[in-house]
């Protein structure tokens, strides 16, 4: 049963925490991507990586980190630095190479107070 | 960075009615992708159309594309209540055929 999972679907913490998001896919797919939702509005890329061991910076990467260990893995930590950390968090994969749509998990409900 | 943008922003229509949808973008593109999104879920992948299509059909999904006019369209036919979501178009940007730009979305409501 193949697909992208992320976990939890919602999380709550205090101001100056920093948190992670987990997001993994078993589509043995080389692209992942992360990408933050607002009310109402399209997705914005935080990070990406086309790789294992390597990853880029997103549009709004600021106050944020990614690791990419594993093929299958690419967690996301929203550090204290991020401003505005409350938002919907979504997670995609792709291949890479040509043009590919990507998948996406249901999201992680971020929610800082 | 927003490449592209849906119009209208909100839609709503009866079911059984047709719903059409619009993007317009800014840069030359490669593909065009629609996706879907039930609210509070992940995106769904609707459909992709290359630059050198102008149309192309997936069961009641129909998307044109005019790269003159940097535009495209989605139209879902004959309506269902289940059609209910938002609708984003996404672009790749030129220098990077994997990497995609959403627009802000059309939250289309079917009526029962």
């Amino acid at each position: 049963d193949g697909g992208i999972t992320q976990s939890p679907k919602y999380l709550f913490r205090k101001e100056g925490q920093n948190v992670t998001l987990s997001c993994e896919q078993n589509l043995n797919h080389d692209a992942m991507y992360w990408y933050r939702q607002d009310p109402g509005q399209g997705l914005r890329l935080i990070y990406y990586s086309q790789i294992v061991n390597d990853f880029q910076k997103g549009d709004i990467a600021e106050g944020y980190s990614v690791s990419r260990e594993k093929k299958e893995s690419f967690p996301l930590t929203v550090t204290s630095a991020q401003k505005n950390p409350t938002a919907f968090y979504l997670c995609a994969s792709s291949m890479v190479g040509g043009a590919y749509e990507q998948y996406f998990g249901p999201g992680t409900r971020l929610t800082v107070t | 960075s927003q490449q592209g943008e849906e119009d209208p922003q909100a839609l709503s229509i009866q079911e059984g009615e047709n719903a059409t949808m619009n993007c317009s973008y800014k840069t030359s593109i490669n593909n065009l992708q629609w996706y879907r999104q039930n609210s509070g879920r992940g995106l769904v992948h609707l459909i992709l159309i290359r630059s050198n299509e102008r149309e192309k059909h997936s069961g009641r999904l129909r998307v044109t594309l005019d790269t003159s006019k940097k535009s495209s369209s989605l139209l879902i036919t004959a309506s269902r209540a289940a059609d209910t979501a938002s609708y984003f178009c996404a672009t790749p940007p030129m220098d990077s055929s994997y990497k995609l730009i959403f627009g802000s979305g059309t939250r289309l409501l079917v009526r029962p």
